[in-house]
């Protein structure tokens, strides 16, 4: 059974960056893109990036280079940095490992990271 | 790149069907058949309903299927049951990146 364990801080003052690692149990690393999406409060979905097995990155283009997502394969981890957060960053953040043709098995989800952008 | 278009809700009785609309440009939903439907209920993370425009995963109901024309891809619900009552999302491939639509509050009435 896939699990993906997230942490890091929930409150992130303006203009500062936003840290993010997840580590993925009982998956192999190879097998998928490892995503980050986050939730607006009371909004909608949107997908920030993936990294794949070799390393590949992808970004939404909207984030103009503000995103980075890194992985350490042997930690079966992955991260993402969010630079010169506003109040419009404060969302829910999951990360999620994305498999091919964009299918997200039940299971693939982190349990989410609420981050906060306020002084 | 906007989010995809959908419409922000849509109902139905019991037994009926409804169907939920998400529309794109070429460079995304009519560029791609790699369109997926997300349900998601409030405090959960979304479950995937249908992948690559009408592919169902193990599980899912034949009561959901998935279609595309054009720049718009579709999802219906046939024979609605209450439990079907979630927010639904789409998201497609764009490239080097994937769009979410806006999401569409599916009501039972």
């Amino acid at each position: 059974q896939v699990r993906l364990e997230q942490w890091g801080a929930g409150l992130v003052k303006p203009s500062e960056t936003l840290s993010l690692t997840c580590v993925v149990y009982a998956a192999s690393f190879d097998g998928y893109y490892w995503t980050w999406i986050r939730q607006t409060p009371g909004k909608g979905l949107e997908w920030i990036g993936e990294i794949n097995y070799s390393g590949n990155t992808n970004y939404k283009p909207s984030l103009n280079g503000r995103a980075t997502i890194s992985a350490d394969r042997s930690e079966k981890q992955f991260s993402l940095r969010l630079t010169s957060v506003t109040a419009a960053d404060t969302a829910v953040y999951y990360c999620v490992g994305v498999g091919n043709g964009g299918l997200i098995p039940p299971g693939n989800w982190g349990q989410g990271t609420l981050v906060t952008v306020s002084s | 790149q906007s989010a995809l278009t959908q419409p922000p809700s849509a109902s139905g009785s019991p037994g009926q069907s409804v169907t939920i609309s998400c529309t794109g440009t070429s460079s995304d939903v009519g560029g791609y058949n790699l369109v997926s439907w997300y349900q998601q209920y409030p405090g959960k993370v979304p479950k995937v309903m249908i992948y690559e425009v009408n592919k169902r995963p193990s599980g899912v109901p034949d009561r959901f299927s998935g279609s595309k024309s054009g720049n718009t891809a579709s999802l219906t619900v046939s024979g609605l049951l209450a439990e079907d009552e979630a927010d639904y999302y789409c998201i497609s491939h764009a490239g080097n990146f994937w769009l979410f639509g806006g999401g569409t509050k599916l009501t039972v009435l």
